[in-house]
């Protein structure tokens, strides 16, 4: 069946160091791919999400393109910065529209 | 931006008693969700609706039940509570025509004692 998977755990970076999150998926069609975060204390709200054409969806300085060729949505981002620290969310989401989120990872920059 | 009402915020409940959380949205969804998230597992999906009437359960559902009475409104009830339950709960809700993107409620605190 079609699922997706989100290297969990925590990742620490220095500010101002490139961020690169894991995305990849498995689906027999291109599916519609998210990534939600959320801030501490907060509730987890859409970042990004794909298209069905070849544009890159952009927010907030993050990017992430959709590959078919490798099956992936990794979530980039050229820079980090202390107010990217949050817990971020490549949710896989089914034709049924069950809506798994998963672990997540999280995201800890410092100084 | 779609508006995602849960109520109540902060809840405080005795073991064995029932809770009922609620959920309202005004956006006409036809997916709502209840989720609950602990430290290390993220959020866990508790049970789901496709529409008034309809509940279907997620990954967590014992312990729980859920009801949609209507497009707006999706509850999720504990009959009997236990410490087991203490947890943050968020309601979400999407639609088809958004590719399903989900829209989160705040978020209600419960504590069972």
């Amino acid at each position: 069946g079609d699922s997706v998977t989100q290297t969990e755990g925590l990742v620490t970076l220095t500010e101002g160091l490139p961020v690169m999150l894991n995305c990849t998926y498995q689906s027999t069609y291109s599916p519609f791919l998210f990534w939600y975060v959320q801030h501490l204390n907060e509730a987890p709200k859409l970042l990004l999400k794909s298209f069905t054409d070849n544009k890159r969806p952009e927010h907030q300085g993050f990017h992430a393109t959709l590959h078919k060729s490798s099956s992936s949505f990794h979530l980039q981002k050229s820079s980090a910065q202390l107010s990217d620290s949050a817990l971020y969310y490549c949710p896989s989401h089914t034709g049924n529209y069950k809506y798994v989120f998963g672990a997540g990872t999280r995201l800890k920059v410092i100084a | 931006e779609a508006a995602v009402t849960q109520s109540p915020r902060n809840k405080v409940a005795v073991t064995g008693g029932k809770v009922t959380l609620s959920c309202n949205q005004t956006n006409n969804h036809n997916n709502m969700y209840w989720y609950r998230q602990d430290t290390g597992h993220g959020l866990r999906l508790i049970h789901y609706s496709y529409g008034a009437g309809s509940t279907e359960k997620g990954d967590i559902p014992d312990g729980y039940k859920a009801s949609r009475p209507s497009q707006e409104n999706f509850s999720l009830i504990l009959e009997l509570a236990t410490p087991s339950q203490t947890s943050v709960y968020f309601c979400a809700s999407g639609d088809a025509w958004q590719q399903n993107t989900l829209y989160f409620g705040a978020g209600t605190r419960l504590s069972v004692l």
